[in-house]
């Protein structure tokens, strides 16, 4: 119940391409959804982030969407440059109060290639 | 945005040995620390939550006694492999909790290589 299950494991997409990542969770009781980028070599930096009160949140070439019913979130990358190839995480975690104190799971990651 | 620091980034070691990594919360200070391993091509797997001034927590199935966790001040945890074996090698990462901004900061990672 803990795990967060992500999709697809890769992907190919050329320049200019609208790439999508999925995950699903089954702990209901999960209220902070952030997206990491991942660089080889490098830790993960925060992308951009929801909580379940909205169904879409927009920061610049990256949307979340989230559907509370279905608990599963995405990750679109609007515009995608070859710059975006990395690999991204979805993950999840309990507020602990009124903080996301709460430790991240990890979904499996998504290794994105964007061909120029 | 809020930076934190993970010292050595690279160490290579004799097996038998101990290993100390340092993550430092450089602009904030972090109550709230975690631990994660991260094998190659796989996702990262927490091991321990290190809160300032009390003992950590690990996560089931991380030997306590193999990984040591100090987080002595409110911008320093400190990860020590004890008694290292080349079945520890792997990228470790920290990350820091922001009280201000509500949101973790991960560290750039240390590759440990344990010959």
């Amino acid at each position: 119940q803990q795990q967060v299950k992500q999709s697809p494991q890769s992907l190919i997409v050329q320049k200019g391409g609208i790439p999508i990542i999925n995950c699903a969770y089954e702990n209901t009781a999960f209220d902070y959804f952030p997206w990491y980028q991942q660089f080889p070599g490098k830790g993960p930096a925060l992308l951009i982030a929801i909580r379940p009160d909205v169904s879409e949140k927009k920061e610049g070439r990256f949307t979340i969407s989230f559907n509370k019913s279905a608990k599963q979130f995405s990750l679109h990358i609007m515009d995608s440059q070859p710059g975006d190839s990395a690999t991204y995480f979805c993950a999840a975690s309990m507020s602990e109060g009124s903080s996301n104190t709460g430790k991240l799971i990890f979904g499996q990651g998504t290794t994105l290639q964007v061909k120029p | 945005g809020a930076v934190v620091s993970q010292h050595p980034s690279r160490v290579i070691c004799k097996s038998g040995t101990s290993v100390k990594i340092e993550c430092r919360s450089l602009d904030f200070q972090a109550t709230t620390m975690f631990w994660y391993r991260q094998f190659p091509k796989k996702s990262l797997m927490l091991m321990a939550t290190s809160n300032e001034g009390s003992k950590a927590t690990y996560e089931q199935g991380v030997e306590k006694d193999k990984f040591l966790i100090n987080h002595a001040s409110l911008t320093l945890s400190t990860l020590t492999v004890t008694s290292a074996h080349p079945e520890d090698s792997s990228f470790y990462i920290c990350s820091a909790y922001n009280d201000r901004t509500d949101t973790q900061y991960f560290g750039p990672g240390t590759r440990l290589t344990v010959l």
